[in-house]
């Protein structure tokens, strides 16, 4: 599986846009970017993924660069209870099902 | 629906001691993991299985064994506990394609 890089940690202020970045520079045609993040030591909880296209759900918004080399993670309007642990991961639909994390970001939004 | 149910939440166990951490799920989801996370570090996967009867190995297998005769259960196995293994342990499942993983709250075992 392709490895992700993404910042130890950023912080955001409460009611604005929070947009994590995300490398991924050696992903293959057939894997997908998907986004997970924990919550002090919960655990994880799926964000959103997506392949090619850009992607919209009621939690956040994930934006694909057209080469595929990287993703933004966009929490449209930050609360306190975003602070988190954000993982990229990448994994093959219908390959291994292995999913491997990394470090991730800790987002810390401040009020 | 239940979700992911991991029992016990916490658990204390002496050196060499067996025991075994349950993991069901209510979702008929194919997919599942055991993951265990380290004081300030991410999710290490351990064992996986993509069905009932089908298993395999992650990053980090040593010590632990694993079996999956039902879709819904896939308990893990430590064989004789080290304190090495002290962890928080988190099961997952997921349907098969490109589906998000659902996660237990975990289970905190020390071991002494």
């Amino acid at each position: 599986d392709a490895k992700t890089t993404q910042p130890p940690s950023m912080d955001c202020a409460e009611g604005r846009a929070a947009n994590l970045p995300c490398n991924h520079s050696t992903i293959s045609g057939n894997e997908y970017v998907y986004w997970y993040r924990q919550i002090h030591s919960q655990g994880p909880q799926y964000i959103i993924h997506g392949l090619k296209n850009n992607e919209t759900n009621e939690m956040a918004s994930l934006i694909i660069t057209e080469d595929r080399k990287s993703s933004t993670l966009i929490l449209p309007h930050a609360t306190l209870r975003d602070t988190a642990v954000y993982y990229c991961i990448v994994r093959v639909e219908g390959g291994s099902e292995k999913l491997v994390f990394g470090k991730g970001t800790k987002l810390t939004v401040n009020p | 629906n239940a979700g992911v149910t991991q029992t016990p939440k916490f658990q204390v166990l002496k050196t060499g001691q067996s025991m075994t951490l349950q993991c069901a799920q209510d979702m008929n989801h194919e997919y599942m993991s055991w993951y265990r996370q380290d004081p300030g570090m991410g999710l290490r996967l351990i064992h996986y299985s993509v069905g009932a009867g089908i298993t395999d190995q992650g990053e980090v297998p040593n010590g632990y064994n694993v079996s999956r005769s039902t879709t819904e259960d896939f308990p893990l196995r430590l064989l004789s506990a080290a304190p090495s293994q002290t962890s928080v342990y988190f099961c997952a499942s997921s349907r098969q394609g490109s589906y998000g993983y659902t996660f237990g709250s975990g289970t905190r075992l020390t071991v002494v």
